[in-house]
């Protein structure tokens, strides 16, 4: 019974690089989700899958954050031309249905933007 | 927009004794409001719910108590534990479920 993985665990990236953020929900879960923390913030709302659909990209901050979910299950969040502000705790969560089951979060990745 | 507000940022309570967390929210058009637990390096973990028609839920030593006429929202843990120091966020949720954080409160139990 594997939690949601997430890697890297860690990643340092010079401004102006790409950098691509991988998730592997809990087998099963239908719903994925990106959330962005920043220090003493609480979780931001990025991006929310149904399988592979995407169906709410709201909080994604600019066009250079892409999520994708291509099978439904692995999801990957691309930021691209890596900015300061974009350092945060990169958090990715899954759910079983649609129906107010809890959210289970993976341990996140910490990206720092140098 | 809905906002999700946690005005203590730390409490500090000896163990054994109660916890009451805080939350305040300004939109009412949600079915869930929730707790999560979370310990440094590691994600949130859900820890208890009240749906908006309810106005109490019981789970072990952890009672959710939600009042719509104030919006306000409060987590009690009896008695507390040294293992329960963590950030603890409130949260709602409505829709397909996207969910809402509050910036949370860091509670420290004094053993």
């Amino acid at each position: 019974g594997a939690g949601v993985s997430q890697s890297p665990r860690y990643k340092v990236a010079k401004r102006g690089q790409d950098v691509a953020l991988r998730c592997d929900p809990i087998s099963g879960h239908v719903s994925l989700f990106w959330y962005q923390q920043a220090l003493g913030q609480g979780p931001e709302f990025l991006t929310y899958f149904q399988n592979e659909a995407q169906l709410d990209k709201s909080g994604l901050p600019s066009d250079r954050f892409f999520a994708e979910r291509p099978e439904g299950s692995v999801s990957t969040l691309k930021i691209q031309r890596t900015q300061q502000e974009d350092s945060a705790v990169y958090l990715c969560a899954s759910s079983l249905d649609r129906f107010n089951s809890p959210l289970h979060f993976g341990n996140g990745t910490r990206l720092t933007v140098t | 927009d809905q906002q999700v507000k946690q005005n203590s940022p730390s409490l500090s309570v000896q163990e054994g004794r109660i916890s009451i967390l805080n939350c305040d929210y300004t939109n009412s058009m949600f079915d869930y409001f929730l707790w999560y637990k979370k310990y440094p390096a590691e994600g949130p973990t859900f820890l208890i719910s009240i749906s908006s028609i309810k106005d109490k839920n019981e789970d072990g030593r952890f009672t959710v108590f939600l009042n719509k006429s104030a919006k306000h929202l409060s987590l009690h843990i009896v008695p507390s534990q040294p293992g329960d120091s963590a950030v603890y966020f409130c949260a709602n949720s409505g829709g397909y479920q996207k969910v809402t954080f509050g910036t949370g409160t860091k509670l420290q139990v004094i053993p």
